[in-house]
């Protein structure tokens, strides 16, 4: 059964920090990773999507890395905004079955203006 | 370029009351997932659906049951409402097995059973 982890499960930081939330998952045959954003009552917006081919993918100031080998993924936030504020989610993706789709928890940031 | 469509957005259902959750993407995908969400926590399969006249249970089906007769629609059928129902329900789909594309969500449907 796939279980995805994400630390850290808050943070808190100024504006302009470049920060990286991390995901690890338990099983590595995945063919692809998603990060997602959540903002408050609000449904999932998707961030980037990383093949199990690939090591990064990125978007503006957004960069994900995957080591699908251990089991990890990275999103790095350059130059955080108030806006980037809300929860992220990473789901690892295994096709067919029960644990296709798989959600850690998230990680609630908070950028301080 | 609608995606994924859920209705209600807000409901609020009274202990024993049934309801359906709607949910239709028009991206021809095969795949199709039922989540909830509680506070605090991740998302839970409830159920999900690789195809047309195909489906199956997730983490947490119990209280629940699904169908999937087109390609487009995966309707969430609640029986006897509880409390521990209260909750977020999100519809999402997928190409297929292979996951070279991304999975779409809608926009969510808030139910609270008092």
């Amino acid at each position: 059964k796939q279980e995805v982890t994400q630390i850290p499960a808050a943070l808190s930081v100024p504006e302009g920090e470049n920060l990286v939330l991390n995901c690890s998952f338990t099983d590595s045959a995945i063919y692809n990773l998603q990060w997602f954003r959540q903002d408050p009552g609000k449904g999932l917006t998707s961030l980037l999507l990383i093949q199990s081919s690939q090591r990064e993918q990125t978007s503006g100031r957004l960069n994900a890395s995957l080591d699908k080998s251990s089991g990890r993924s990275t999103l790095y936030i350059a130059a955080s905004q108030p806006g980037d504020s809300a929860t992220y989610l990473c789901a690892p993706y295994s096709g067919g079955g029960a644990d296709g789709l798989t959600f850690g928890k998230g990680t609630h940031l908070i950028i301080q203006p | 370029n609608a995606g994924v469509t859920q209705t209600p957005k807000f409901r609020i259902l009274k202990i024993g009351q049934s309801m359906t959750l709607q949910c239709t993407q028009d991206m021809n995908h095969n795949y199709m997932y039922w989540y909830r969400q509680d506070p605090g926590m991740g998302l839970k399969l409830i159920y999900y659906s690789v195809g047309a006249g195909i489906t199956d249970k997730g983490e947490v089906p119990n209280g629940y049951n699904v169908s999937r007769s087109t390609t487009e629609d995966f309707p969430l059928r609640l029986e006897l409402a509880a409390p521990s129902q209260t909750s977020v329900y999100f519809c999402a789909s997928t190409p297929g097995a292979r996951g070279i594309a991304e999975a779409f969500f809608g926009q969510g449907t808030r139910l609270t059973v008092v």
